[in-house]
């Protein structure tokens, strides 16, 4: 998987409650990315960051923040986790024109 | 606006035979392509990209053809195998941010 981990790899949370999700990236890339995966969606990205401390919105924003505060770690953080935020998230990382994505995190949320 | 799609949700082969998984996508000065396998609990694996400059490019059994009159391309994978059975995505790049869009995938079976 390209030097990138992801945790927890599975998580179950009520509604209301707060989430983060964590990627880390062995291979010092400068752009990461978080996606959500959804039957009939494909992969749509979240927020996705190019450099430290340098981050933006991409199409699925709403409900959703991020923090990179080192190269290697980009955090998703869900404030308060609805139904609707079920999910598989996918962390990845660019260095050039491909990108190379994590192993995935399944969220429910309850 | 630009997408990218796929022809099929679904494709099913028989173990030794060709496979040809399509993608359509409307921007032609999309420049640049990548294929991603997927397996079941996996995250996209690169497969193989190819620039507009070429018309066809090869991998180690998988090929992808280019056609910018039509705006498509296809991959193509020979003699399938089981191990090939996994959803297929074709990526553009948007050169925003190093975004991409992605197609929402054709799942390939191998039936042995």
């Amino acid at each position: 998987d390209a030097g990138i981990t992801q945790s927890p790899r599975h998580k179950v949370t009520e509604t209301g409650t707060p989430v983060t999700l964590r990627c880390h990236q062995t291979e010092n890339h400068r752009y990461m990315y978080w996606y959500r995966q959804d039957p009939g969606h494909g992969l749509r990205l979240i927020h996705y960051s190019y450099g430290v401390k340098d981050t933006d919105k991409g199409e699925v924003s709403d409900g959703y923040s991020v923090s990179r505060s080192k190269t290697e770690d980009f955090l998703l953080t869900l404030e308060s986790a609805t139904s609707s935020q079920t999910s598989v998230y996918f962390c990845a990382i660019s260095g050039g024109n491909e990108q190379y994505f994590g192993p995935g995190t399944r969220l429910t949320v309850t | 606006g630009e997408s990218v799609g796929l022809h099929l949700p679904t494709l099913s082969v028989q173990e030794g035979d060709n496979s040809i998984i399509n993608c359509a996508y409307s921007n032609s000065a999309s420049d640049y392509f990548i294929w991603y396998k997927q397996e079941s609990g996996k995250g996209p694996q690169f497969i193989i990209d190819i620039r507009s400059n070429m018309d066809k490019r090869q991998g180690q059994r998988v090929t992808v053809l280019l056609n910018k009159t039509v705006k498509h391309l296809s991959l193509q994978i020979a003699a399938t195998q089981p191990g090939d059975s996994a959803v297929y995505f074709c990526a553009e790049p948007k050169f925003t941010g190093n975004q991409f869009y992605f197609g929402t995938g054709t799942s390939l079976t191998v039936i042995p």
